[in-house]
């Protein structure tokens, strides 16, 4: 593993449409993170797995969204019914206990 | 919700300068981290600095960090042109796992 990998780089998406998007974190690494950015602003947390258990979501996390972790390994965002303001960078990371975050290179989606 | 600060927003110097830009926060921590990231690009892990550690240094790049203030700071010595970027700070709290990201600082370093 050379680092966090996010499938895909770019979306573009209709209203309405559900999309999903993929992170395969560092294999070593037990915890991994979602986050949101958007333009000229710094990742918001979305939520937070430590092997496959979700500890924590954001209250940025609504209903539409759900993330999951299956077998502690590579983890799944999906939006459902997506929104126009939905449209921004969707970041993942992991890291081991207590150290530095790895991110991927993100997924842009772009909600029309 | 945003946790930390930064300031300025943006920074704009030549080549060979140093620059400094500031990060204050609201709650007690564990950690406070420093990232880079370019324009549209994720972010790269710079340093990592823990509540009981004052100071620490990584090539050109040196952290400060002053709980009693809850406020850290990052000083880049002698700027490149590649040193370009926004450049954030983000605050990992005692008992809980989430990292929180301020805004960030843009800065432009000039050829």
């Amino acid at each position: 593993d050379t680092g966090v990998s996010q499938d895909p780089r770019h979306k573009i998406t209709k209203r309405g449409q559900n999309v999903t998007f993929r992170c395969d974190p560092i294999s070593e690494h037990n915890r991994l993170y979602w986050y949101r950015q958007t333009l000229g602003q710094g990742p918001e947390f979305l939520t937070y797995f430590q092997n496959e258990a979700q500890l924590e979501k954001s209250r940025l996390l609504s209903d539409r969204f759900s993330a999951e972790r299956p077998k502690g390994s590579f983890s799944t965002l999906e939006i459902q019914r997506t929104e126009q303001g939905d449209s921004a960078m969707y970041l993942c990371a992991s890291t081991r206990a207590d150290g530095g975050y790895t991110f991927g290179s993100g997924t842009r989606l772009t909600v029309v | 919700s945003q946790q930390g600060e930064e300031d300025p927003q943006a920074l704009s110097i030549q080549e060979g300068e140093n620059a400094t830009m500031n990060c204050s926060y609201k709650t007690s921590i564990n950690n406070l981290q420093w990232y880079r990231q370019n324009s549209g690009r994720g972010l790269v892990h710079l340093i990592l600095i823990r509540s009981n550690e004052r100071e620490k240094h990584s090539g050109r790049l040196r952290v400060t960090l002053d709980t009693s203030k809850k406020s850290s700071s990052l000083l880049i010595t002698a700027s490149r042109a590649a040193d370009t970027a926004s450049y954030f700070c983000a605050t990992v709290r005692y008992n809980n796992n989430d990292m929180r990201f301020g805004a960030g600082t843009r800065l432009t370093v000039k050829p």
